[in-house]
């Protein structure tokens, strides 16, 4: 069964508007999650670290402003993509890895993001 | 930073043998993994090198040289339901050892 999961799968929202994506670790507590984004026939960009009770690390280019991330408990973090605007429009997957580096990143099922 | 460079694109025919190569930069080298990736769909783990050598596993062998930078996907018996994406990640000391960084991926396609 699904170790990660993310929802919504996908979302169709208007311009100026906000999405909220929550990512959720099923059967061990992650107190790092990531979140990436991958538009077609590209690979996935790092956004972001997602830090359980503190702030979140983001990769340089990324607006924490527009991009806001919220890891509030060891099981759930969340990405708010907000005032959407059509370049927005992407597949945003997040992942999550069990303590200790030599392991798999599990990853959820992505959300498809379409502004319009 | 970290450069992990791998060919965009790649053909094969069904029932043969693919490999598929990935050199890397980083700073500092926690690890490689491999994984498959359908269109639309999340990545799935294929497998993990850290050690130098070849790790397999049932038609999927990966190989890993710490000392060139490098590691290879061996896809044995092709289907055609291995036409994906195949992506090389790597962990190295930022973000706590705990970051993978994807390459540009791999798209394979197999064909009849």
């Amino acid at each position: 069964g699904a170790v990660v999961s993310q929802h919504p799968s996908w979302v169709i929202c208007k311009s100026g508007t906000s999405v909220k994506i929550e990512c959720r670790s099923l059967d061990f507590q992650a107190t790092t999650m990531f979140w990436y984004r991958q538009f077609p026939k590209q690979s996935l960009m790092l956004m972001a670290t997602s830090n359980e009770g503190s702030k979140a690390t983001y990769e340089q280019g990324v607006e924490k402003d527009k991009f806001l991330i919220n890891h509030a408990s060891l099981t759930l973090s969340t990405l708010t993509v907000t005032s959407a605007h059509p370049e927005d429009s992407s597949f945003y997957i997040c992942s999550a890895r069990r303590q200790g580096m030599n392991t798999e990143a599990f990853f959820g099922q992505g959300t498809r993001l379409t502004v319009v | 930073g970290q450069n992990i460079d791998q060919p965009t694109e790649m053909t094969a025919t069904e029932g043969a043998i693919v490999q598929i190569n990935c050199t890397y930069q980083t700073s500092g080298f926690n690890g490689l993994f491999w994984y498959q990736q359908h269109a639309g769909e999340a990545p799935t783990f294929l497998s993990y090198n850290v050690l130098d050598g070849l790790e397999e596993k049932g038609r999927f062998s990966s190989f890993l040289s710490r000392s060139k930078g490098y590691s290879y996907l061996l896809l044995k018996e092709l289907q055609m339901k291995d036409s994906a994406s195949y992506l090389c990640a790597v962990t190295g000391l930022t973000g706590g050892g705990n970051k993978l960084t994807f390459g540009t991926g791999t798209q394979l396609k197999v064909e009849l």
